[in-house]
């Protein structure tokens, strides 16, 4: 079936410093993948996304890479800020078929001044 | 323009009550989802409403559960008789369509409190 796997939290990190969260998928085909980002107190956003293998998707400083042969896309920022702090979810989907995404547990990060 | 919104905030019930959650979605989008985040967990896939089509329901965990839609509007999640365990964030998004392509664009959600 299809799954996601994401680092578990929480993440506690000083300002600036570098980011990785890691996320596997395991799905049949050529899904999307997505990173969704949860601030304190709002609803989940789309903070970026991949359609198909080595595409790079970019936002507010955060990377990450679609890796088909590593079954990876994890998230990566250089110089985090405080006001990152924020719990990340990664996702995936099928453009073609459309109903589920299917989530991973999410990932708290915590960046500390 | 107006976002996903859901009502009410918060909810408390009584172990076996029944109670009713509403979602408003953004005007224009035909795909609506509803999901469960349970403490410490993953988003959990309940139902999927696109358009007029029949909604798919095969993440509903139980008969308790229901859904319904009115055309490309307003949808109710209904919980019968809840129990503990139904203790969580549920969580609605909607999209332009319903190809995985497409943003989903998520509600604050009804954080559900069984007692």
């Amino acid at each position: 079936g299809n799954s996601v796997t994401q680092m578990e939290g929480p993440v506690t990190l000083s300002e600036e410093a570098f980011l990785t969260i890691n996320c596997t998928y395991t799905a049949t085909g050529y899904p999307s993948l997505f990173w969704y980002v949860q601030y304190p107190g709002e609803g989940l956003q789309l903070l970026l996304k991949a359609t198909k293998a080595d595409d790079k998707g970019s936002n507010k400083g955060f990377e990450a890479t679609y890796r088909k042969e590593t079954t990876s896309f994890h998230l990566e920022k250089g110089s985090v800020q405080v006001s990152d702090s924020a719990v990340y979810f990664c996702a995936l989907a099928y453009p073609n078929t459309g109903n589920q995404f299917y989530f991973g547990t999410g990932t708290s990060l915590t960046v500390i001044p | 323009g107006a976002g996903v919104s859901q009502s009410p905030s918060n909810k408390v019930t009584e172990k076996g009550k029944d109670v009713e959650l509403r979602c408003d979605p953004i005007s224009g989008h035909t795909a609506l989802y509803w999901y469960r985040q349970r403490l410490g967990q993953g988003l959990e896939f309940l139902i999927y409403f696109q358009g007029n089509s029949a909604p798919d329901k095969s993440g509903l965990p139980s008969d308790r559960f229901s859904a319904e839609r009115t055309g490309e509007s307003v949808s109710t999640l209904t919980i019968q008789r809840t129990q503990q365990e139904d203790s969580a964030v549920y969580l609605c998004a909607s999209s332009l369509t319903g190809t995985g392509s497409y943003e989903q664009y998520f509600g604050p959600g009804t954080r559900l409190t069984v007692t």
